[in-house]
């Protein structure tokens, strides 16, 4: 199906261990974008990209490592998670000017 | 650095009627775009409307339209004849066109409660 898919839905992981969440879009829209919303913050950018292999830092990315090798894949990988990185992420895709596009969003728990 | 605000954490409305929501911007860009998306409890993100700094009317979608006000920084969301499935919380959005201002910045968002 067309559109941006993140998996998983749902994550529960131990405080030290590395976690990667995936995030695909079917387009080939140029940016992409990963957000953690946390209650009472909103939407907080944690990394962007404008293209492959490039690559940019949002408000709130220490803990967190993107890469970008294909146009239509976006991980999002925390090395050592903490209990703060407990949250509800979303990733994006951008194309043009007018509209932004949300994946499901993944819930992840870090015990 | 691009900053959105959203001064109204909750919102009541009564169905039928009119309402604001409020959202101010702060950008050194000449040039950007402004966004509203609703996230409704089911947590998915859907977009609504879309104003570019440089249309020069209001941007409207169905009973969606967005008040630009350029010179205030304000891009506030009217949602007209409220109806109950529009309880949800709003955010406000924008990007700019240059640099690391191509990011996507939101609002904290305001909780929309329509009462019957």
């Amino acid at each position: 199906d067309a559109g941006i898919t993140q998996s998983p839905r749902y994550k529960i992981t131990e405080t030290g261990r590395q976690v990667t969440l995936m995030c695909h879009q079917t387009w080939s829209h140029s940016y992409m974008f990963w957000y953690r919303q946390d209650l009472g913050h909103g939407l907080r950018l944690i990394y962007y990209s404008a293209a492959a292999d490039i690559t940019d830092k949002g408000e709130v990315p220490d803990g967190y490592v993107v890469s970008r090798s294909k146009t239509e894949n976006f991980p999002l990988t925390l090395e050592s998670a903490t209990r703060s990185q407990t949250s509800v992420y979303f990733c994006a895709t951008l194309q043009g000017s007018t509209e932004a596009f949300f994946g499901q969003g993944t819930r992840l728990t870090v015990v | 650095a691009q900053k959105i605000t959203q001064t109204q954490p909750g919102m009541f409305v009564q169905e039928k009627e009119a309402v604001t929501l409020d959202c101010t911007y702060d950008t050194s860009d000449q040039s950007y775009g402004l966004f509203w998306y609703k996230q409704p409890s089911s947590g998915e993100m859907i977009f609504l409307i879309y104003q570019g700094s440089y249309d020069e009317q209001n941007a409207t979608e169905g009973r969606y339209s967005l008040n630009f006000q350029k010179a205030r920084k304000s891009a506030n969301l009217v949602i007209s004849a409220s109806q109950l499935g529009d309880s949800a919380m709003y955010f406000c959005a924008m990007r700019g066109f240059s640099g690391s201002a191509r990011q996507l910045t939101f609002g904290s968002g305001t909780q929309l409660t329509v009462l019957p």
